[in-house]
């Protein structure tokens, strides 16, 4: 049974920083595109970002980026996404998705249940 | 101002069918057949109903099915159910940097 399980997240100052991880079963996580996603409250949802399955190739939205810094290790079947100079606008649910198939299609097949972040002072 | 329109709200009876209307450009829906639906629930994380414009991924009711016209998808549900009440989001690839887009969310509400 695939399962991607967050951690990480909680409430933070704006202008602090938070790592959050993603750790992934069930599959052959090494063979996988995954990505970032967000929700803030009562919004709709925000692709944050994606990192190629070797890892070589990254995205991110223009919201974050030089923000926040998406990584994984194969060797451990873990997402990472560290969140840098966190802004009260990055208050959100972040989910950790698959990408259905190879070549970035930004299909995401599985979710984890998401974890909390809030910017807060 | 997301990237993809859909409309706020749509409803139905039991029984009926609606259809979700998701309109981009030729970057994005009008481009690619890439593109997705997600259901989700108050509290639960999206799940996928729809892949490649028109695709269903396993364990999905055949009641959910996807098409594309131009630079808008469409996502119509046959025989509401009362359990198909959620928010649906559409989402597509994109050439622009950001890779992923999504709708703003349709939330479905059967009467």
């Amino acid at each position: 049974e695939v399962q991607l399980v967050e951690s990480g997240g909680g409430l933070v100052q704006p202008g602090g920083s938070l790592r959050l991880s993603c750790a992934a079963s069930g599959f052959t996580f090494s063979s996988y595109e995954m990505n970032w996603v967000r929700q803030a409250p009562g919004k709709g949802l925000e692709w944050v970002s994606y990192i190629s399955s070797s890892g070589s190739t990254i995205y991110y939205a223009d919201s974050v980026k030089g923000r926040f810094t998406i990584s994984r290790d194969n060797a451990k079947n873990s997402l990472y996404l560290q969140m840098n100079s966190l802004r009260a606008e990055d208050t959100a649910v972040y989910y950790c998705a698959r990408d259905r198939s190879s070549g970035g299609s930004c299909e995401a097949d599985y979710w984890g249940q998401g974890t909390l972040v809030t910017v807060s002072s | 101002q997301s990237a993809l329109t859909q409309p706020a709200s749509v409803s139905g009876s039991p029984g009926q069918s609606i259809t979700i209307s998701c309109t981009g450009t030729s970057s994005d829906v009008g481009g690619y057949n890439y593109v997705s639906w997600y259901q989700q629930h108050p509290g639960k994380a999206p799940k996928l109903m729809i892949y490649e414009v028109s695709n269903r991924p396993s364990g999905v009711s055949n009641r959910f099915s996807g098409s594309k016209s131009g630079n808008t998808a469409s996502l119509t549900i046959s025989g509401l159910q009362a359990e198909d009440e959620a928010d649906y989001y559409c989402s597509s690839y994109t050439s622009s940097s950001t890779l992923g887009v999504f709708g703003g969310g349709t939330k479905l509400t059967v009467l």
